[in-house]
């Protein structure tokens, strides 16, 4: 299958430090990102969908200012918890679709730990 | 809204037997069904897509797809200790996201 890459794996941030994860397609041009978070022991929680070139679509209950979403190249998306606390500690996870097949593979995933 | 259900478990099954997962769908123009297989504290991994009804093979793994009955299963054969995961069905059609159901948490016990 497709490889998508995500950087860092693991974060450590004190509270009220903003943290960036980066999240690439490496072999194939995605049009359409995806980020998700997951709480232990928990589901998948869809954040928001990253188009290339257009603002993010978040889902209900996300806050668009507290996580920024950039999507600026067709294999790039990053996305940015700015002034982080302890209850955004998670496991944050992106995936990208595979226009070619409408299959959609996922990163390795990021634990952000808040201090 | 759309939704995709499965049995959250866990579903215990003996190594050697076949484990059978099960996803139900509500959106009736679906046209894309998926597997993902997700370990404790990793992320998910794409094992089986099936568009057709039908069965789909592949090694130890069966997708099966019924469409009339919104009803998509994965079948896995002599199941192994490394086969416990949380298994994800996912739902979609092209160019729209898609939908995850909860997952069904599998043990195969040795």
């Amino acid at each position: 299958g497709a490889v998508v890459s995500q950087h860092p794996s693991r974060v450590i941030c004190k509270s009220g430090t903003s943290v960036k994860i980066e999240c690439r397609s490496l072999d194939f041009q995605a049009t359409t990102m995806f980020w998700y978070r997951q709480f232990p022991k928990q589901s998948l929680m869809l954040m928001a969908t990253s188009n290339e070139g257009s603002k993010a679509t978040y889902e209900q209950g996300v806050e668009k200012d507290k996580f920024l979403i950039n999507h600026a190249s067709l294999t790039l998306s990053t996305l940015t918890v700015t002034s982080a606390h302890p209850e955004d500690s998670s496991f944050y996870i992106c995936s990208a679709r595979d226009p070619d097949y409408n299959e959609q593979f996922f990163g390795p995933g990021t634990r952000l730990t808040v201090l | 809204q759309k939704e995709v259900e499965q049995n959250s478990g866990p579903l215990s099954v003996p190594e050697g037997a076949i484990a059978s997962l099960n996803c139900t769908y509500s959106d009736r123009v679906s046209q894309s069904f998926f597997w993902y297989r997700q370990y404790s504290g990793k992320s998910p991994e794409l094992i089986m897509s099936i568009y057709s009804n039908g069965d789909k093979e592949d090694g130890r793994f069966t997708a099966q797809l019924n469409k009339a009955s919104q009803y998509v299963s994965l079948l896995i054969r002599d199941s192994q200790p490394s086969d416990s995961a949380t298994y994800l069905c996912a739902v979609g059609n092209y160019g729209q996201n898609f939908v995850f159901g909860p997952g069904t948490r599998l043990s195969v016990l040795p």
